[in-house]
């Protein structure tokens, strides 16, 4: 298994919809996990942290499921400037900060 | 936003040329990273600096030389770079080194060797 891996998409949700995707990591050690959002062309800016009891901020909730080692995030009410590539960091576990490739999304109007 | 800057945003070298990157935060962090991201690939990790010490140096060719004079100054040195060194460079900076807290990125720079 990868150490940390995403589906690729992209993801294509008319606006309005609800759109959720998973990462799934390997190391069972790992203790924090971020999901960040990338523009095209862009740097990876931080959209949120994901806490053990999940964390829901706005139209954005993310997860976190240790046992069967993914986390998650959902869009509810997507927006047309939700189109993006969604990226899932992962600590290592030994301190190392694992990228995953990114899922990207296209909100259609 | 202006947390953490990247000079220059745009490069274009010969495979001759020397020439630096040069990343500054303003955000009292301990620890900066670069990151190397070419199409359609992942973000890849070069070099982690924490307390102004390298704790962490991915593989990286000898071409690529960073410099960490500060906690808030990092430098990337690049030399005899080839083609497929053309990629956005990003630096990021962090409250620690330790992975447990979230990176700010400056906005790159992307750089074509020619």
């Amino acid at each position: 298994r990868k150490e940390v891996e995403q589906d690729p998409g992209p993801f294509n949700v008319p606006e309005g919809a609800t759109v959720a995707f998973n990462c799934t990591y390997s190391n069972s050690a790992s203790q924090s996990f971020f999901w960040y959002r990338q523009d095209c062309r862009k740097e990876p800016k931080l959209l949120m942290s994901v806490y053990s009891s999940g964390n829901e901020d706005g139209r954005f909730t993310a997860q976190l499921n240790r046992a069967s080692q993914y986390i998650s995030l959902l869009i509810r009410d997507s927006k047309l400037s939700d189109s993006a590539t969604y990226l899932c960091v992962v600590n290592g576990g030994d301190d190392k900060i694992i990228f995953g490739k990114g899922t990207r999304l296209h909100i259609l109007p | 936003e202006t947390g953490v800057t990247q000079t220059p945003r745009h490069l274009v070298m010969g495979m001759t040329n020397k020439k630096s990157l040069k990343c500054e935060q303003h955000l009292g962090h301990n620890a900066m990273y670069w990151y190397k991201q070419s199409a359609k690939k992942p973000l890849e990790l070069m070099f982690v600096y924490s307390l102004e010490e390298r704790v962490e140096n991915n593989s990286v060719p000898s071409r690529f030389s960073p410099e960490c004079p500060n906690s808030s100054h990092l430098f990337l040195h690049l030399h005899t770079l080839q083609p497929e060194d053309s990629a956005l460079y990003l630096c990021a900076s962090s409250q620690d080194g330790g992975g447990g807290y979230e990176q700010y990125f400056g906005p790159g720079t992307r750089l074509t060797v020619t």
